[in-house]
């Protein structure tokens, strides 16, 4: 069964990083890509980036380039996505979802985690 | 940059058939994906590719997509429909995700 376990709950203060942590079941790793979307409070989704688990190479979204870094550990099949110089807008749930086939992009999201609440706080 | 634009809100009595549009620039072009978000729940894809189904989604849900329009249509719908739908498609490598629309069951 596959499944996307994300690590738990943090708290963070301005200006502080937040590494969040995506560990993946039932498939082989380095097969599929995998995305980071986030949702504030009451907001729609929003998509930070994608990762390749094979190459390792990276696409983020342009608002959150500079910012954001995707890395990932095959050893463990865990992605991984930290997010710098918070501030209070980036309180949000945090997901990680499997992507389509690596080399066949533009597939469906079609299994998340159960999502990472990120408060950003003073 | 891509937009798609979602109507916010759309309401269907228990049986009968909900409709929720998603509207972008030649999105028929491209490949139209649906989600369902149920409240404090992560989403489900319930359409992939326009109009296919993941197994265990019920076939009351379907969906097409031409022009500038994809549609998710769900047939018979039930109070457990009660959501928060996306529709969500790529642009330049990039995937693009809808407003969202809730669907209310009354």
């Amino acid at each position: 069964q596959v499944q996307l376990v994300q690590s738990g709950a943090e708290v963070r203060k301005p200006g502080a990083s937040v590494k969040v942590s995506c560990k993946t079941f039932g498939y082989t790793f380095s097969n599929y890509y995998l995305h980071w979307v986030r949702q504030a409070p009451g907001q729609g989704l929003e998509w930070m980036g994608i990762i390749n688990p094979r190459s390792g190479s990276t696409t983020y979204a342009q608002k959150f380039q500079g910012r954001v870094t995707m890395t990932r550990d095959t050893s463990t099949s865990t992605v991984y996505m930290e997010l710098t110089n918070l501030r209070s807008e980036d309180t949000a749930v945090y997901h990680c979802a499997r992507g389509g086939r690596v080399a066949a992009t533009e597939n469906a999201l079609d299994v998340w985690g159960q999502g990472t609440v990120v408060t950003v706080s003073s | 940059s891509y937009e798609l634009a979602q109507p916010p809100s759309v309401s269907v009595s228990p049986g009968q058939t909900a409709s929720i549009t998603c509207s972008g620039d030649k999105l028929g072009d491209k490949y139209a994906f649906w989600y369902q978000q149920k409240t404090g729940q992560s989403p489900v894809l319930v359409i992939y590719e326009d109009n296919k189904r993941p197994s265990g989604i019920p076939e009351r849900f379907s969906g097409s997509n031409s022009g500038n329009t994809a549609t998710l249509t769900i047939s018979g719908t039930q109070a457990m429909d009660e959501a928060d739908y996306y529709c969500q498609t790529w642009d330049s490598s990039t995937v693009i995700f809808g407003g969202g629309t809730k669907l209310t069951v009354l």
